[in-house]
C-alpha cells in the first residue's frame, strides 16, 4: 500500500541554518504530495503542496520538489528562524484511487535555537 | 472567517465508556475528515463525510463511527473505550471532496484530546 517515510527527529538547528527534512514515499498511482506543519498546541496547517512530478511547492521560504524518479519530496529552507520550531509532516493522497484520505509520515520535530 | 472548531478540547473517560466528539467545519465547507494522532502510530485516517454520506473509511474497528448533519457539522463516536484510544482526534474540513487537487485542501481544527483511564 501507499506509505510515507520521513527522517527521524528531533532536529535541532541554530537560527539562520539551512534545513533539510527528508521524505520518501511509496505509491502505486499518481499521488499528490504535501508538507503540513503543527505548531505546539495547534492543529495541522498546510505548508506547501505539489500535484505532479517535477512540481515545486513553496511557501514562507520553504520549498519541496516532487521527484518521481527518486520518489522523494524533501523539505528545504535556506535560513530557519526560531518561529519555525514545530513538527513537520510529509503526506500524500492518491485521490483518484483512494479518495481524499491523507497518508502521513511520522513527523519530524524541528527546534531552532537563537 | 472562523476556522474549524472542535469540542470538547480535552476530556477524560474510563475504559468501557463511550465518547462523542464534535466538529464544526469552516462555513461553506461540505467535507469533514477525521484523523487520530498518537505518539506510537502517528496520524491515521478515520473517515470522511461529504454531504452527509461517508465517502471513505480507514482501518479502525467498528467501535469508531461518525456522522454528518445537513449543516455539515460532524460528530464521531467511540464506544467501549480502550486505553489505546487515548489520542488527539483531529477534524479537517474542505470545500469539496477532500484531496481534490484544486479545491480539496484540508483545514484542520486544534483537536480533541481524549484520555482513557
Amino acid at each position: 500500500g501507499n506509505s510515507v517515510t520521513q527522517m527521524e527527529g528531533p532536529v535541532t538547528l541554530s537560527e539562520e541554518a539551512f534545513l533539510t527534512i527528508n521524505c520518501t514515499y511509496t505509491a502505486t498511482g499518481y499521488p499528490s504530495l504535501f508538507w503540513y506543519v503543527q505548531y505546539p498546541g495547534e492543529g495541522l496547517q498546510l505548508l506547501l503542496k505539489a500535484t505532479k512530478a517535477d512540481d515545486k511547492g513553496s511557501n514562507k521560504g520553504f520549498e519541496a520538489t516532487y521527484r518521481k524518479e527518486t520518489t522523494s519530496f524533501h523539505l528545504e529552507k535556506g535560513s530557519v528562524q526560531v518561529s519555525d520550531s514545530a513538527v513537520y509532516f510529509c503526506a500524500l493522497t492518491d485521490y483518484y484511487n483512494q479518495g481524499g484520505k491523507l497518508i502521513f509520515g511520522q513527523g519530524t520535530e524541528l527546534s531552532v535555537k537563537p | 472567517k472562523a476556522g474549524v472548531t472542535q469540542t470538547p478540547r480535552y476530556l477524560i473517560k474510563t475504559r468501557g465508556q463511550q465518547v462523542t466528539l464534535s466538529c464544526s467545519p469552516i462555513s461553506g465547507h461540505r467535507s469533514v475528515s477525521w484523523y487520530q494522532q498518537t505518539p506510537g502510530q502517528g496520524l491515521q485516517f478515520l473517515f470522511e463525510y461529504f454531504s452527509e454520506t461517508q465517502r471513505n473509511k480507514g482501518n479502525f474497528p467498528g467501535r469508531f463511527s461518525g456522522r454528518q448533519f445537513s449543516n455539515s457539522r460532524s460528530e464521531m463516536n467511540v464506544s467501549t473505550l480502550e486505553l489505546g484510544d487515548s489520542a488527539l482526534y483531529l477534524c479537517a474540513s474542505s470545500i469539496t471532496i477532500a484531496g481534490d487537487t484544486n479545491t480539496g485542501e484540508l483545514f484542520f481544527g486544534e483537536g480533541s484530546r481524549l484520555t482513557v483511564l
